[in-house]
């Protein structure tokens, strides 16, 4: 069965700190996905990894990912209040019927539950 | 706005009884997957449609169902319904055989009572 673990779940931080949120999977997959949800919201996507060693960014967002230590990071630079939410991380199950490319669906992490205050 | 879109947006209904929640993917895009949102189990897939056939299942029980009708849109079927099926349902898309990029709609959140 695969397993998403993030950590920490819960992040309490100050603006203009630098904080990152880990997320470990139990699978062999290459592609790894992180999103934003905001309460009563949808999920946002943030960066999709397709191979080992891939960095994304976009503002004060960083991910990257290792799929030889089957570990994604999702780095914060400079928080600022409007990055309150929460962050999951998901990764492909791979058990589609069929062979070939295409997203799969997604077993996420529990999330991290992120606070920023001013 | 990811172009999913959903409805209806809140449910409320009683143990027992059945619905069924409506999901029209982005335009051109040719899967959609079922996902449940708890407190308990925190997100989980359902089911995955591509261009109207079953392609894979997730932790769907078995008074869930789900199809995809030739124009794309999808359909959730829910029926004996127990409280702890109280949750956020989300329909997500994705474009083609080779996409990896699964845009969420908003959700219908139904309430069990």
């Amino acid at each position: 069965e695969l397993k998403v673990e993030q950590n920490p779940l819960f992040l309490s931080m100050q603006e203009g700190k630098n904080y990152t949120i880990y997320c470990n999977y139990s699978t062999t997959s290459d592609r790894l996905y992180w999103y934003r949800q905001d309460p009563g919201k949808s999920l946002e996507s943030l960066f999709v990894l397709l191979s080992n060693g891939a960095v994304k960014q976009e503002g004060r967002l960083m991910a990257s990912l290792d799929t030889k230590a089957r570990l994604s990071t999702l780095h914060i630079t400079a928080a600022v209040h409007d990055l309150s939410a929460t962050y999951f991380c998901a990764v492909d199950n791979g058990n589609s019927m069929y062979s070939g490319g295409g997203a799969d669906g997604l077993t996420f992490g529990k999330g991290t539950h992120l606070i920023i205050q001013p | 706005d990811s172009g999913v879109t959903q409805t209806p947006k809140h449910l409320i209904t009683a143990t027992g009884q059945r619905v069924t929640l409506r999901c029209s993917p982005r335009s051109g895009d040719l899967s959609v997957y079922w996902y449940q949102q708890s407190l308990d189990q925190g997100l989980q897939f359902l089911i995955q449609y591509y261009n109207g056939e079953e392609r894979a299942k997730g932790n769907i029980l078995e008074r869930f169902s789900a199809q995809q009708f030739p124009d794309l849109h999808s359909e959730l079927n829910l029926s004996s319904l127990e409280l702890g099926d109280s949750a956020l349902y989300f329909c997500a898309s994705s474009e083609t055989w080779s996409s990896y990029e699964q845009y969420f709609g908003p959700g219908t959140r139904l309430t069990v009572t």
